[in-house]
């Protein structure tokens, strides 16, 4: 079975300061992960996913994730918040063979002026 | 190229009453899904759909029901609206589950 935990519901961070959201997975065959961003009032949309192929992998507006297999984790940074970075965010995993996403709680991102 | 359309986008119902929600890919997708979003919870599966014809339970099932007789189109029926379906709902499509799912803009349901 896979899960999804977010380890922060809420990150406030100052514009042009760096941006970490941490996700940890639990999964029992080979994952995929994705990290998705929500806009007030908006759908999802994706940021970036890991596939097996590199384990760093780099997204839209400057995001990137490390996945790190001996630590199941996925973390998502940005190295300068801009205003535009205020959404909920959500870290996903998919296990190989199954039909199913399983979703995060999601973390909240403020960017302070 | 439309991708994930939804209608309604807001919606009020009474308890009791009934109601369809739409959901229309034109990405050709096999795969499609529907979420529920309650705040602070992530989004929870309901149903999805590996192809017309072909539906499964999710997570939190009850009080809905699902069709896929095309590609395309994939309707969430709620029967007998209660207070606890007020929630956001969210249709996606994707080519598998292991690539990228697309999202509608979404249905918000009140039940009063």
């Amino acid at each position: 079975a896979q899960s999804v935990t977010q380890l922060d519901s809420h990150v406030s961070v100052s514009e042009g300061t760096p941006v970490l959201l941490r996700c940890n997975y639990s999964s029992s065959y080979s994952p995929s992960l994705f990290w998705y961003v929500q806009h007030p009032n908006k759908g999802l949309q994706l940021l970036l996913k890991y596939t097996s192929a590199a384990t760093l992998v780099k997204g839209i507006n400057g995001f990137e994730a490390e996945f790190k297999k001996s630590e199941t984790s996925f973390h998502l940074t940005k190295p300068s918040a801009h205003m535009s970075d205020a959404a909920e965010y959500f870290c996903v995993v998919s296990d190989r063979g199954d039909y199913k996403l399983s979703f995060g709680a999601g973390t909240t991102v403020t960017v302070r002026a | 190229n439309a991708g994930v359309t939804q209608t309604p986008k807001f919606r009020i119902l009474k308890i009791g009453q009934s109601m369809t929600l739409q959901c229309t890919q034109d990405m050709n997708h096999n795969y499609m899904y529907w979420y529920r979003q309650d705040p602070g919870m992530g989004l929870k599966l309901i149903y999805y759909s590996v192809g017309a014809g072909i539906t499964d339970k999710g997570e939190v099932p009850n009080g809905y029901n699902v069709s896929r007789s095309t590609t395309e189109d994939f309707p969430l029926r709620l029967e007998l609206a209660a207070p606890s379906q007020t929630s956001v709902y969210f249709c996606a499509s994707s080519w598998t589950p292991q690539e990228t799912q697309y999202f509608g803009p979404g249905t918000r349901l009140l039940v009063l």
